[in-house]
């Protein structure tokens, strides 16, 4: 089972500032949280990751709270082709290799 | 371009039949995986490839069956033991799954669409 909670759907104005929030409760020290989108009959895009810090390029920002357990994207100018699904992942290190568990995601809508 | 090339992007299967599915990165990538999605849902890992000639079972492994005989390719074969294997079908790959590089994400190809005729 996915170890995140997010809400189903957002509606962000097209130029402001989309916030996604995602929460991670269980995290573990060692797991890193993970940003991907999806844009409807395509594969995931990876966005954005991090461990503890704060975290920044060009396509968004990560706010993870000081005691991880939970995290916020940020499309600092939300544009209509940033409407996607977006998936907040924790990563789970097994002895053989590393697994995405992908939730539902957040619907996000952009409008004009 | 590197990336990760997955073909056919519509496949149609009948009933009994196997169907495989073709995944192939030029990223030099050690891992591989391959997920399905069922619409309105996330997406289940079904097996995945540490290294060439080794694969794990994912979550739901049961009909399905991998090979990876060449690094750069992971094809996935969708057996008529799986009764519901419409989906749309995702691979990705990563630079490793293990050691101090297995922080990186995972890169995903555009998908198979599975239907059943």
């Amino acid at each position: 089972d996915a170890k995140t909670t997010q809400p189903t759907s957002m509606d962000c104005a097209e130029g402001r500032a989309a916030n996604l929030p995602c929460n991670h409760s269980t995290i573990s020290g060692n797991e890193y949280v993970y940003w991907y989108r999806q844009i409807h009959s395509q594969g995931p895009q990876y966005i954005i990751h991090g461990l503890k810090n704060n975290e920044t390029n060009e396509m968004a920002s990560l706010i993870i709270t000081e005691d991880r357990k939970s995290s916020t994207l940020i499309l600092p100018h939300a544009t209509l082709r940033d409407t996607a699904v977006y998936y907040c992942i924790v990563r789970v290190a097994t002895d053989t290799g590393n697994q995405f568990y992908f939730g539902t995601g957040t619907s996000l809508t952009v409008i004009p | 371009d590197g990336g990760i090339t997955q073909s056919p992007k519509y496949l149609f299967r009948k009933e009994g039949q196997n169907v495989t599915l073709s995944c192939e990165q030029n990223l030099n990538h050690d891992a591989m995986y391959w997920y399905r999605q069922d619409p309105g849902q996330g997406l289940r890992l079904i097996y995945y490839s540490q290294i060439v000639n080794d694969f794990q079972k994912g979550d739901i492994a049961e009909g399905y069956s991998v090979s990876r005989e060449k690094k750069e390719s992971f094809p996935l074969t969708v057996t008529s033991a799986q009764k519901n294997p419409t989906a749309f079908y995702l691979c990705a790959s990563s630079i490793t799954g293990t050691g101090g590089l297995r922080n990186q994400p995972q890169h995903f190809g555009d998908g198979t669409r599975l239907s059943i005729l």
